[in-house]
């Protein structure tokens, strides 16, 4: 059971948008409609922003939006915001009733 | 309002046993998995396990399979997470999160996100 793969780190400017991507394999991302993303400030508790691949908690900014594509998930954040410089992680089912997390990716807002 | 509060900071020696505590509020306790996660220091999240407090069903990433225990007491609404032996490389951040659903059945559930998070438990472990 292998941690699914994000990019280290991206980057963007004030207002502009990017994208996170999530790589497993059918095993896990490719076999539930199941990813959920999570956002952590530093020092904080995770936080839940995106499930079911596509579906935002209430109170959670319709800036951020989740996408599958076979095994590649993905977060996008528009309008990029000084508050969303934090980290975030995506997290599946991967069978025997376990799930497992990316190895997080940092935002870094210009 | 839906809170899981979990107990505080704990510096322990190698060998030493341990036991932290996650106590539910506004929801219906026995319901819900609930799940821990690792952190360790400058590092990422890493699922450990999770237990569904109604019968107290338990599974565990194979990582952590036979590391830790996972337990939970329906009468105070609590889970907790323990270490017969602690280790320095246990040294991390724990935090509980309830699962907001699930699906399955038997021996292949799965997890439909972690919807609440306590707010973390320090554990300093040393040599």
């Amino acid at each position: 059971q292998s941690a699914l793969t994000q990019p280290a780190s991206v980057s963007g400017s004030p207002g502009q948008s990017i994208s996170i991507s999530c790589t497993g394999t059918s095993r896990d991302v490719g076999g539930y409609k199941l990813v959920s993303w999570y956002q952590q400030h530093p020092g904080k508790a995770p936080k839940l922003i995106i499930f079911e691949d596509i579906r935002r908690p209430s109170g959670v900014s319709n800036r951020f939006s989740g996408s599958k594509s076979g095994n590649t998930a993905s977060l996008a954040i528009s309008g990029l915001q000084a508050e969303d410089e934090a980290d975030y992680y995506c997290c599946s089912p991967a069978g025997d009733s376990t799930s497992v997390f990316g190895g997080g990716t940092k935002l870094t807002v210009l | 309002e839906m809170q899981l509060v979990q107990s505080g900071a704990e510096l322990k020696k190698s060998g030493e046993s341990l036991k932290i505590s996650c106590k539910a509020s506004g929801y219906k306790f026995v319901d819900y998995w609930i799940g821990w996660v690792r952190q360790m220091p400058g590092k990422g999240l890493e699922w450990m396990g999770v237990i569904y407090p109604g019968d107290s069903d338990t599974k565990y990433s194979p990582s952590f399979q036979g590391q830790v225990t996972i337990s939970a007491d329906k009468a105070s609404s609590t889970a907790y997470l323990q270490w017969s032996s602690l280790k320095a490389s246990d040294t991390a951040i724990y935090f509980c999160a309830k699962i907001r659903d699930y699906g399955g059945n038997g021996h292949n559930y799965y997890f439909y996100g972690m919807d609440v998070w306590g707010q973390g438990t320090t554990i300093s472990v040393s040599s």
